[in-house]
């Protein structure tokens, strides 16, 4: 069965206080792997898709790489507006689309 | 440009009602998803349409729901006899096409059943 799962649940930084949360999977025929952003009452906003063991894409304070187990979202100097639910999500091909399975996410603070 | 819109924002109803939740996707994209967001649980995928082929109707939890996609846009899910456990935030998302996998969500309908 096709399985994300996220760590921490919930994740409190102080300003500038790096750190990394974990996304690992379970999936046969994965296609692409997903990072999103989800504020209150928001719906998911795209950050990264990684497709291959190794990749790393990146943007502004956010870096994410991919290995065949298992996805980091390493979050560098972060700042209070980097509050958020940070979503992990595997794309499984289905009938010529692309389904998502999400993990359940983890929920970032950080503090002045 | 313009985003994924969803509408309603918010639908209060009672359980054995039956409601319609409307997703405009973004203009051009030939994909449209479904997702359902329940307190404490990750997002749950729904149905998926593309072009005028069949739906993938694989993730609809009962024969209470249903959708259409309306001349490739605009697509409308409705939920049939509403009972309590179907309160949760209905996404939509679109992707440009089906080798395209970014999906671009919506801003959700949150659906209470009272």
């Amino acid at each position: 069965e096709d399985q994300v799962t996220q760590s921490p649940e919930a994740l409190r930084l102080q300003e500038g206080e790096s750190s990394s949360l974990n996304c690992s999977y379970t999936v046969s025929g994965l296609r692409g792997l997903f990072w999103y952003r989800q504020d209150p009452g928001k719906g998911p906003e795209f950050l990264f898709t990684l497709y291959s063991a190794g990749e790393e894409k990146e943007k502004e304070r956010l870096k994410a790489t991919l290995t065949k187990k298992e996805s980091f979202l390493h979050i560098t100097a972060p700042k209070p507006e980097d509050s958020a639910t940070y979503l992990c999500a595997v794309g499984i091909l289905t009938g010529g689309g692309n389904k998502l399975t999400f993990g359940t996410g983890t929920q970032l603070k950080v503090e002045l | 440009g313009a985003g994924v819109s969803q509408s309603p924002s918010n639908k209060v109803t009672e359980k054995g009602k039956d409601v319609e939740l409307r997703c405009d996707p973004i203009s051009g994209h030939t994909a449209l998803y479904w997702y359902r967001q329940s307190l404490g649980q990750g997002l749950e995928f729904l149905i998926y349409f593309q072009g005028n082929s069949a739906p993938d109707k694989s993730g609809l939890p009962s024969d209470r729901f249903s959708a259409e996609r309306t001349g490739g846009s605009v697509s409308t899910l409705t939920i049939q006899r509403t009972q309590q456990e179907d309160s949760a935030v209905y996404l939509c998302a679109s992707s440009a096409t089906t080798s395209t996998d970014t999906q671009y969500f919506g801003p959700g309908t949150r659906l209470t059943v009272l």
